[in-house]
């Protein structure tokens, strides 16, 4: 049973431009979460994807978007970054309504 | 809108202490709690996992306790050892088709030899 994956481990932009960090999903596992996670905090929930739509949002504007593919691995995309968005950002799967699996994270650091 | 908080946020004790971390929530209507491990810059590590039906589970020397009623978890780890320090996050969800978690902001713990 492969777990779950991200890419690229760390990434390094500069404000303004616009990143797209990857998933792939623990086999077997239909949904797929972002969080973000500032130094020092719990992380945050970004948005969730259940069978390639989405299944809820939090508190994030719409530059955060994503997508989620038949195979259920996903993509998170950031326009527009600004230094804020520099955080680990995680990618859980699970079945719906079961407990989450993560993956190692993405560092993002934005200058 | 559910708030998680974990006390203390920080902890150090000598190898072999047996210890509790708790967690509490406001919203006592929760799906799932989840109790995670985190070491420095890495992801999260599932400990325990708490569903709708159940009050306790137990892993080795690990033992979650839910009391939903009055919105508080509290995690049981014996006979401490170093490589136990991490940080210890608990989260809660919210619904059954919907597995949004609200995570606390963690538990440091430092475990001494």
């Amino acid at each position: 049973e492969t777990g779950v994956t991200q890419s690229p481990t760390h990434l390094i932009k500069t404000r303004g431009q616009q990143v797209t960090l990857r998933c792939s999903s623990q086999s077997g596992h239909n949904t797929v979460s972002w969080y973000q996670q500032a130094l020092g905090q719990g992380p945050q929930f970004i948005f969730q994807y259940y069978r390639e739509e989405e299944n809820g949002r939090g508190n994030f504007p719409p530059r955060f978007s994503g997508l989620q593919f038949p195979n259920y691995s996903s993509e998170l995309n950031v326009n527009a970054l600004e230094l804020d968005d520099s955080a680990l950002y995680l990618c859980a799967s699970s079945l719906v309504s079961e407990g989450q699996f993560f993956g190692p994270g993405t560092r993002l650091t934005v200058l | 809108k559910q708030e998680v908080t974990q006390i203390p946020a920080a902890l150090s004790v000598p190898e072999g202490e047996n210890l509790v971390l708790n967690c509490s929530f406001t919203d006592s209507a929760i799906y799932n709690l989840q109790w995670f491990r985190q070491d420095p810059g890495k992801g999260l590590t599932s400990l325990l996992l708490i569903q709708s039906s159940q009050r306790e589970q137990t892993s080795g020397r690990l033992n979650a306790s839910l009391d939903k009623s009055s919105g508080r978890s509290t995690l049981y780890i014996a006979a401490s050892q170093p490589g136990d320090s991490a940080t210890y996050l608990c989260a809660v969800s919210r619904g059954s088709n919907f597995n949004k978690f609200y995570f606390g902001s963690g538990t440091k713990l430092n475990v001494k030899p």
